[in-house]
């Protein structure tokens, strides 16, 4: 069965500073991975995703992540963090050779402190 | 401009009476999905469309029933609502074009729902 997994319920980052959160998944076969960013009384929004090619994938608003065949993770980083990134982040994922069946981490609370 | 909206946005209900929850999107996406997101268990699909008379379970269908007629619409509905389906649900679209950019989900502004 899919699963993804999310281990931090929150991350605390100095503005300024790299951040990443961290996403591991389990699938039978190859994975789409994805991450949405969650801005607070709104709706997800698309961040990145991995379907195949380069491991590093790079997305909207500075942000990156980089696909880990071996150790299953696919996490999020960006390099200088600023307080608008301040969010509820998801990680996604879909196995190709099933179903349109996407599974969703438990979420990720990203503070940055000014 | 391109968007998924839903109706109504929040609703209060009592146990068991009949609520649908609407969700249109005007992209002429094929895919559209329905979710709820709960403290601690963030988000977990509930139905998925593929096309029009096309739908399938998520991981939590229990409770809910979906219906595509037509390709914009994907309307949620809670035949008996009960206090444990009180939660977030989100409507999303995607082309579904499968490993491409149609793979990006495009979702709704949510509906909280409050079953009493």
């Amino acid at each position: 069965a899919q699963s993804v997994a999310q281990p931090e319920d929150q991350v605390n980052v100095a503005e300024g500073n790299p951040l990443t959160v961290k996403c591991t998944y389990s699938v039978s076969g190859n994975p789409y991975l994805f991450w949405y960013v969650q801005y607070p009384n709104r709706g997800l929004q698309f961040l990145l995703k991995y379907i195949t090619g380069d491991n590093l994938v790079k997305g909207s608003y500075g942000f990156e992540a980089e696909f880990n065949k071996s150790q299953t993770s696919f996490h999020l980083k960006k390099p200088s963090a600023l307080v608008s990134d301040s969010a509820l982040y998801f990680c996604a994922v879909r196995d190709i050779l099933g179903t349109y069946k996407y599974i969703f981490g438990t979420g990720t609370r990203l503070k940055v402190l000014a | 401009e391109a968007q998924v909206t839903q109706n109504p946005r929040y609703l209060i209900t009592v146990t068991g009476k009949k609520l649908t929850v609407t969700c249109s999107q005007n992209m002429n996406h094929e895919y559209m999905s329905w979710y709820r997101q709960d403290p601690g268990l963030g988000l977990r699909q509930i139905y998925y469309s593929m096309n029009v008379e096309v739908t399938d379970k998520g991981d939590v269908p229990e409770g809910y029933k979906v219906s595509r007629k037509e390709k914009r619409n994907f309307p949620l509905i809670l035949e008996s609502p009960s206090p444990n389906q009180t939660s977030l649900y989100f409507c999303a679209s995607s082309s579904g074009l499968a490993g491409g950019p149609g793979e990006t989900q495009y979702f709704g502004p949510g509906t909280r729902l409050l079953v009493l």
